[in-house]
């Protein structure tokens, strides 16, 4: 069975401060995807980033950095210099291969408030 | 606006009533997914589309949801005899996903948020 655990939450910060969202999954297919999604307030998800299980190599992109450990079955995602603007539940999925459909398995998502 | 768009945002309803969502997903996007959240949840899979075929569908779906996609284009959720327990924001997304590609990130709408009274 397929499942993604993120442990935290809730999360609160000071502006400017980093923080680490926390992620871990389950499955036994050598070949899955990961994901991050941000729900602002508004509602819709918005793509962040996927990683594919061939690659551990950890990605930056801004003040977003991501961190694929296969070993540890974790993929986290760390806001430098957070900002009010960065507040939001973030959701990392997990898809595999199952029948073709490549459905997302979402965690059950971490609430961050970043404060002023 | 090219992203994907669903109507209504917002729907209350009485229960047993039945209602209809729609969703519009990005143009030339070949896969179609149905998703519902309930409140602190993430995002849990109904159902999926390749072009018109419906091709897999989640045990959450009961006999009383029905999904249509008639033209590979845009798609209808369907509820029948609603229950309190539907209430829930359903969330419709798309990709595109090239033959012999895996996957690819799947573009979510705004949702749907349901209430049953």
């Amino acid at each position: 069975a397929q499942k993604v655990t993120q442990a935290q939450t809730e999360i609160s910060v000071v502006e400017k401060e980093d923080v680490t969202l926390d992620c871990v999954y389950e499955t036994r297919d050598t070949t899955y995807y990961l994901f991050w999604y941000k729900q602002p307030p508004s509602g819709e998800l918005v793509f962040l980033i996927r990683r594919n299980s061939f690659d551990e190599q950890n990605e930056i992109s801004g003040r977003y950095s991501w961190n694929f450990q296969k070993s540890t079955s974790s993929f986290n995602f760390t806001i430098t210099a957070s900002q009010v603007v960065d507040s939001a539940v973030y959701f990392c999925a997990l898809s595999v291969p199952t029948s073709g459909t490549y459905k997302y398995i979402f965690g059950t998502g971490t609430r961050l408030k970043v404060l002023a | 606006d090219t992203g994907v768009s669903q109507n209504p945002r917002h729907k209350i309803t009485k229960r047993g009533q039945n209602v209809t969502f729609r969703c519009d997903p990005i143009s030339e996007h070949n896969r179609l997914y149905w998703y519902r959240q309930t409140l602190g949840q993430g995002p849990e899979f109904l159902t999926y589309f390749q072009n018109e075929a419906q091709l897999e569908k989640s045990r959450l779906l009961s006999d009383r949801f029905s999904a249509e996609r008639p033209k590979g284009s845009f798609s209808t959720l369907e509820i029948q005899r609603t229950e309190q327990g539907d209430s829930a924001m359903y969330l419709c997304a798309s990709s595109l996903v090239g033959a012999g590609q895996g996957t690819s990130e799947q573009f979510f709408g705004p949702g749907t948020r349901l209430t049953v009274l």
